[in-house]
């Protein structure tokens, strides 16, 4: 069985420091891996994906995520946060069934503070 | 241009009525998916189509019943709509199905039933 965990409800960070937002997974097999960002009663808006390769994987609007097979995370960071990067941000996992079924985690939401 | 759009925006209806939403993608993508955001913001798959074709229904009760006229357009149709169907709805294409593929969402329908 997939699943994503995402053990940050709400990250606080200070505009100008560096973000973290953490995600975990768990999957049997190679995992696909994506960030998506949701802004108030917007959908959600595609990040960055892992799929093989590099671990570290560069996005949309200076964020990256690393992902680490040993650790089964994948955790999107940024190296100076913006007031306009506060949103909720759902980090999700796919593998290859043959079908586009992506498991999301429930969701962190960030607060960028000017 | 809008990618994926959905209609209405809002959606409120009483207890045991029929309503549908109607999604449209332009992105010339081969699959659609709808999903359901709850109000704790977790994120499911309910259906995947890959051109008019059903892949993925999750267990959801069969009150639901999507229709995928063509390629670009599926529809989700709910009967006898109850307060616990009360939800975001997304629906998002991606340009194949495949689990490296990400999905494109439309803006949501906020579904209230009262």
């Amino acid at each position: 069985a997939q699943s994503v965990a995402q053990p940050e409800d709400q990250v606080n960070v200070a505009e100008g420091n560096p973000l973290t937002v953490k995600c975990t997974y768990s999957v049997s097999g190679n995992p696909y891996l994506f960030w998506y960002v949701q802004y108030p009663n917007r959908g959600l808006q595609f990040l960055l994906k892992y799929i093989t390769g590099d671990n570290l994987v560069k996005g949309s609007y200076g964020f990256e995520a690393e992902f680490n097979k040993s650790q089964t995370s994948f955790h999107l960071k940024k190296p100076s946060a913006l007031v306009s990067d506060s949103a909720l941000y759902f980090c999700a996992v796919s593998t290859l069934t043959g079908a586009n079924n992506l498991f999301f985690g429930t969701g962190t939401r960030l607060t960028v503070i000017p | 241009d809008t990618a994926v759009s959905q209609t209405p925006k809002y959606l409120v209806t009483q207890m045991g009525n029929d309503k549908s939403i109607k999604c449209e993608q332009n992105l010339g993508h081969d699959t659609m998916y709808w999903y359901k955001q709850d109000s704790k913001k977790f994120l499911k798959i309910m259906f995947s189509y890959n051109n008019k074709e059903l892949i993925i229904n999750e267990t959801v009760p069969n009150r639901f019943s999507p229709k995928s006229p063509d390629k670009a357009h599926l529809n989700l149709h709910i009967n006898s709509l109850e307060l616990g169907d009360s939800a975001v709805y997304f629906c998002a294409s991606s340009r194949v199905t495949g689990a490296a593929t990400e999905a494109f969402f439309g803006q949501g329908t906020r579904l209230t039933v009262v």
